[in-house]
């Protein structure tokens, strides 16, 4: 099964507003990232958070970290119609053999004009 | 800069036939991954390479096998394609797991 879970799987809000969305994880993590994909492409990198970080910011994104819960969330502040995209966060996980990257299933984000 | 180039972007395969794709990676990472991805259920990685030299298994390794030929290239083969199989391909490079992954356009594969 997949290491991440998206909450919600979709999200439909007006230009200018606010977007979270959630993301849970199973194992012990180094670092979460976050991804954004459009429509039939590739995957793009957003931010990085470790694991010894609790916030993060990058001009409207910001990303929370709680390794208690297992638990990230992303905030897009003043969204655009280009934010109109998924949303992935992805996870290491060390304590599993290997050095592979993990993702979850991922939010729709609609962000209409 | 190319970063990820994954070839080729479309293929339609006949239940049985068999291909390989390709991938390659110019930025010296020592990661690759392959993952397929379906509506509603995210990336799911096939194999991935944490070196030259090693692979492994991933979450859906079963109909794949892959060569990670050198340190630029990571290839994915479908021996005996089936229609379960039909999906979008995912090559992606990091320089360790932890770190940010680029990944290539896709490949979409359809299997009659």
């Amino acid at each position: 099964s997949q290491q991440g879970e998206e909450d919600p799987q979709a999200l439909s809000i007006q230009e200018g507003e606010n977007a979270t969305m959630n993301c849970s994880y199973k194992t012990s993590i180094n670092n979460l990232q976050w991804y954004r994909q459009n429509s039939g492409r590739g995957l793009v990198h957003l931010i990085l958070i470790r694991s010894n970080e609790r916030e993060k910011h990058s001009g409207r994104l910001r990303v929370t970290l709680d390794t208690s819960k297992k638990s990230s969330s992303l905030l897009i502040t003043a969204s655009r119609a280009a934010d109109t995209a998924s949303y992935f966060c992805a996870t290491d996980a060390p304590e599993s053999s290997g050095d592979k990257l993990t993702f979850g299933t991922g939010t729709r984000l609609a962000v209409r004009p | 800069n190319a970063g990820v180039t994954q070839t080729p972007k479309f293929q339609v395969l006949k239940t049985g036939q068999s291909m390989t794709l390709q991938c390659a990676q110019d930025m010296n990472h020592n990661s690759m991954y392959w993952y397929r991805q379906d509506p509603g259920m995210g990336l799911r990685l096939i194999y991935y390479s944490a070196s030259e030299g090693t692979t492994d298994k991933g979450e859906v390794p079963n109909g794949y096998n892959v060569s990670r030929l050198n340190k630029r290239e990571f290839s994915l083969r479908l021996e005996s394609a089936a229609p379960s199989q039909t999906s979008v391909y995912f090559c992606a490079s990091s320089e360790r797991a932890e770190l940010e992954a680029f990944f290539g356009q896709g490949t979409r594969l359809t299997v009659v």
